[in-house]
Formats: C-alpha cells, sequence, structure tokens
C-alpha cells in the first residue's frame, strides 16, 4: 500500500517568513494530493491541492509543488501569520484505490508574532 | 457546501457499552464515506471505507465486528463501537466523498471523541 512520509514534524517560524513541509510518497500510481490544516479539536480543512498533470499550484501565499519522478510533494506559505498555525497533513491517493487518503504525519507550524 | 456533520460531538461511556456515531453529508450526496482514527497529536488513521449499499471495506488490523460500519442512504453513515473498552478512546473522524469523475476532495466531519471509562 501507499506509504507517506512528512518532514519536520514541527517547524517554528517568525512572522513574515516562508514555511515549507515536504512529503514523499511510495506509489506511483498515486495521482491526488491534497493538503490539510487542522486546528486543535476541529475538523481538517483542505487548504489546496494538487494532481499528477500539473507541476505547480498557487492560491495567494499557499502553493504546492509537485514532483512525481521523486516522488514528493511540497507545501509552501509564504508572508506566514499567527493565524497559520496548526498542524498541516498531507495525503496522497489514486482513484483507483478508492480514493482512500493515506495522511502523513503531520507537521505543527508555530508561527511567532 | 460541501458540509459534512457528525453526531454527537462528544461522548462519554462506560466500559462494555456500544456507541454510535452518525456522519451526514448535509448538501451532497455521498457515494463513499471514510472513517478515521485519530490519537492525540498524531495524523488521521484511516479505519474503513463505506460505500453506500455494500459492505464496509476494513484497513488491516481494523476489526470489522468491533467498529460496525452501515451505509445506509447516500447522506448517512454510522459507525458502532461495540462493546466499547477505554483504549478505544480516540477521536473519531468520518469524511465524505462526492460521486462521478474528478471527485476526489473528501470532505471532513468535525469529529466526536469518545472517552471510555
Amino acid at each position: 500500500g501507499e506509504n507517506v512520509e512528512q518532514h519536520p514534524s514541527t517547524l517554528s517560524v517568525q512572522e513574515g517568513d516562508s514555511a515549507v513541509i515536504k512529503c514523499t510518497y511510495s506509489d506511483s500510481a498515486s495521482n491526488y494530493f491534497p493538503w490539510y490544516k487542522q486546528e486543535l479539536g476541529k475538523r481538517p480543512q483542505l487548504i489546496i491541492d494538487i494532481r499528477s498533470n500539473v507541476g505547480e499550484k498557487k492560491d495567494q501565499r499557499i502553493a504546492v509543488t509537485l514532483n512525481k519522478t521523486a516522488k514528493h510533494f511540497s507545501l509552501h506559505i509564504t508572508e506566514t501569520q499567527p493565524e497559520d498555525s496548526a498542524v498541516y497533513f498531507c495525503a496522497a491517493t489514486h482513484i483507483y484505490n478508492f480514493n482512500k487518503f493515506y495522511f502523513g504525519s503531520g507537521t505543527k507550524l508555530n508561527v511567532k508574532p | 457546501g460541501a458540509v459534512v456533520s457528525q453526531h454527537p460531538s462528544w461522548v462519554i461511556c462506560k466500559s462494555g457499552t456500544s456507541v454510535k456515531i452518525e456522519c451526514r453529508s448535509l448538501d451532497f450526496q455521498a457515494t463513499t464515506m471514510f472513517w478515521y482514527r485519530q490519537f492525540p497529536k498524531q495524523s488521521l488513521m484511516l479505519m474503513a471505507t463505506s460505500n453506500e449499499g455494500s459492505k464496509a471495506t476494513y484497513e488491516q488490523g481494523v476489526e470489522k465486528d468491533k467498529f460496525l460500519i452501515n451505509h445506509a442512504s447516500l447522506t448517512l453513515s454510522t459507525l458502532t463501537v461495540t462493546s466499547a473498552h477505554p483504549e478505544d478512546s480516540s477521536f473519531y473522524i468520518c469524511s465524505a466523498r462526492e460521486g462521478g469523475l474528478n471527485t476526489d476532495t473528501q470532505y471532513f466531519g468535525p469529529g466526536t471523541r469518545l472517552t471510555v471509562l
């Protein structure tokens, strides 16, 4: 099955700096990679996703890059703000596996004001 | 759009009792629903996948007789934790996926915190 690894487990940045979270996956058939933000005790919220037919996607301060050859994808947050503090999870899936999401272990991002 | 609700939001029960958790898609039809378990400061662990009108598919290591899943309609799936024990205490989250092409996204419910005394 799919194995998703995520690094780092914790990340502290100063407000205004950029944050980068990296994930690798093992199943070359995976073709959909969402990123979720989860605040303490709340549901995971989709913040951005990318499909395997594109290499990069951007939405305001958030961007995701995908390297299919190396089987890794990254989340980039620019101009971080204190409200970006949360746990971020990456996931990988493919339609032939009934869209089962396999999540990374999570990254706790702390943005210091 | 794409709202998923879960009920109850929290439950405390005695060891040996059964607890039912409901997951509903409020504004779309969910052909597939997923149940996850999350321990404190850990990732989401997929427990099972349920498709409307068919038996759930359980992940390796998840006891199907302990975690009963029913997906009776396109908007409702239930998870019943039978004969609950303290080690079953956890945060249970469901998610739902719309049917059709290019609908990979899963929308998560708010979760149910189960505490077994």
